[in-house]
């Protein structure tokens, strides 16, 4: 059974960089058939999509958020991570990994249980 | 202001037919496929629906989803108390180069 775990600083201070790594287990991160997106959800609010990445290190941004996130793969340790600058406390929320369907389509049928940063001075 | 249109909360009784509506554009809904998660209180999303109408194994047939045009809705029958549950649809827009997820809908069961 495939899972996946987000790890990372569960509090990340005004301006800095929020950097969160997931762990996938259960299967490889280099199956050819899928993306690995990341999606977060604000407290009391709706999903947003991050972006995705496949194992060769293709991606997908949001374009709201291009210009500050940067997604990585690390196929020797079945990870994959993301990176968000110039964070503020509206990058508070819930941050999930999972495993995304081909190409663009939000097709993600394995999640994380999720991790909340909390961007606070 | 989510690129998707959903109604923010819909309800019904336990046994009864619910529908959530999702209403979009040409550039996501008219032109791709369509998503539905369903997340339960304090958990992560679930797959309930993919590519318009298609279940995952383990969702059961109670659930459906269908698409028309720049609009899509998810239809659930024989409305039972874990049903309630906050409801998305997602697709990809071509105009944004990106997923688009609706504001979702929680569904109440009363």
């Amino acid at each position: 059974q495939l899972q996946l775990q987000e790890s990372g600083p569960g509090l990340v201070k005004p301006s800095e960089t929020l950097s969160l790594t997931c762990t996938v287990s259960g299967g490889s991160i280099s199956s050819s058939s899928y993306y690995w997106g990341w999606i977060r959800q604000p407290p009391g609010k709706g999903l947003e999509w991050i972006g995705s990445i496949y194992y060769s290190g293709s991606t997908y941004y949001n374009p709201s958020l291009k210009s500050r996130v940067t997604l990585s793969v690390d196929t020797s340790k079945n990870q994959f991570s993301l990176k968000l600058t110039s964070v503020t406390a509206a990058d508070t929320a819930v941050y999930y990994c999972a495993r995304g369907g081909s190409g663009g389509n939000p097709h993600f049928d394995y999640w994380g249980q999720g991790t909340l940063v909390t961007v606070s001075s | 202001q989510s690129v998707l249109t959903q109604p923010p909360s819909a309800s019904g009784t336990p046994g009864q037919r619910v529908t959530i509506s999702c209403s979009g554009g040409t550039s996501n809904i008219g032109s791709n496929y369509v998503y539905w998660y369903q997340q339960l209180p304090g958990t992560a999303p679930k797959l309930l629906i993919y590519r318009n109408n298609q279940r995952p194994s383990g969702v059961p047939d109670r659930f459906s989803g269908s698409k028309s045009g720049t609009s899509a809705s998810l239809a659930i029958s024989g409305l039972r108390s874990e049903d309630e549950a906050d409801y998305y649809c997602a697709a990809w827009d071509d105009s944004l180069s990106g997923q688009v997820f609706g504001g979702g809908t929680k569904l109440t069961v009363l």
